[in-house]
């Protein structure tokens, strides 16, 4: 059964850089979408981007200046910086392995495992 | 923000059926797949529908899908004091990114 933890630190400081890791176990890393979804409290989800195991990447375009994933094959990681944070990325960040494919004139996409979440606050 | 929109909530009692739109346009629904998510309070969402009407295994033949046109709608029948939760319909938008719904509360009367 895969699995997936978040981890990182609770609180970061207006201004600085947001960061969280992702540690994959109970399945490959390889061949599979790897994406970060954030959701403020009491509000909805938002995709904040995925990252291919090969490590070409894809950004939400609200959020894609200030947005970098990476990832570790080696240690089955992928990771979240999200540099300049304000209180409105205050958020639940959950990390997800995603599944999309094309066909038919048509994307297909679906988050089928996820992480606990890892609530981030940011304030002063 | 969402460009999915989903009512705020829906409601029914043990037994009876809900159903939950999610209208979008051509720019998402209306061309791509549609999934479909259970968030339990305090929980991680949880996969319940994939191209727009298959199961995961595991997810009972209470919860389905459809799709026409630029809308989905996701119905549960049956329902249980175990389905009060939020669900979020989710697809891929042509400015290209993944978009969820604005989500819907299901309560059991």
């Amino acid at each position: 059964q895969v699995q997936l933890q978040e981890s990182g630190p609770g609180l970061v400081k207006p201004s600085e850089t947001l960061s969280l890791t992702c540690t994959v176990s109970g399945g490959s890393i390889t061949s599979y979408y790897w994406s970060w979804i954030r959701q403020p409290p009491e509000k909805g989800l938002e995709w904040i981007g995925y990252i291919y195991y090969s490590g070409s990447t894809n950004y939400n375009p609200s959020l894609k200046s200030r947005v970098t994933i990476s990832v570790d094959t080696s240690k089955s990681q992928f990771s979240l910086k999200l540099s300049s944070v304000t209180a409105a990325d205050t958020a639940v960040y959950y990390c997800a392995r995603e599944e999309r494919y094309y066909g038919s004139g048509s994307y297909s996409s679906r988050f089928d495992y996820w992480g606990q979440g890892s609530l981030v606050t940011v304030s002063s | 923000q969402s460009v999915l929109t989903q009512p705020p909530s829906v409601s029914a009692a043990p037994g009876q059926k809900v159903t939950i739109s999610c209208s979008g346009s051509s720019s998402n629904i209306g061309n791509n797949y549609v999934s479909w998510y259970q968030q339990l309070p305090g929980t991680a969402p949880k996969l319940l529908i994939y191209d727009n009407n298959k199961r995961p295994s595991g997810i009972p033949d209470r919860f389905s899908g459809s799709k026409s046109g630029t809308s989905a709608t996701l119905g549960i029948t049956g329902l249980q004091t175990g389905d009060e939760a939020d669900y979020y319909c989710g697809t891929w938008d042509s400015s290209l990114s993944d978009v969820f719904g604005t989500g819907t509360k299901v309560t059991v009367l």
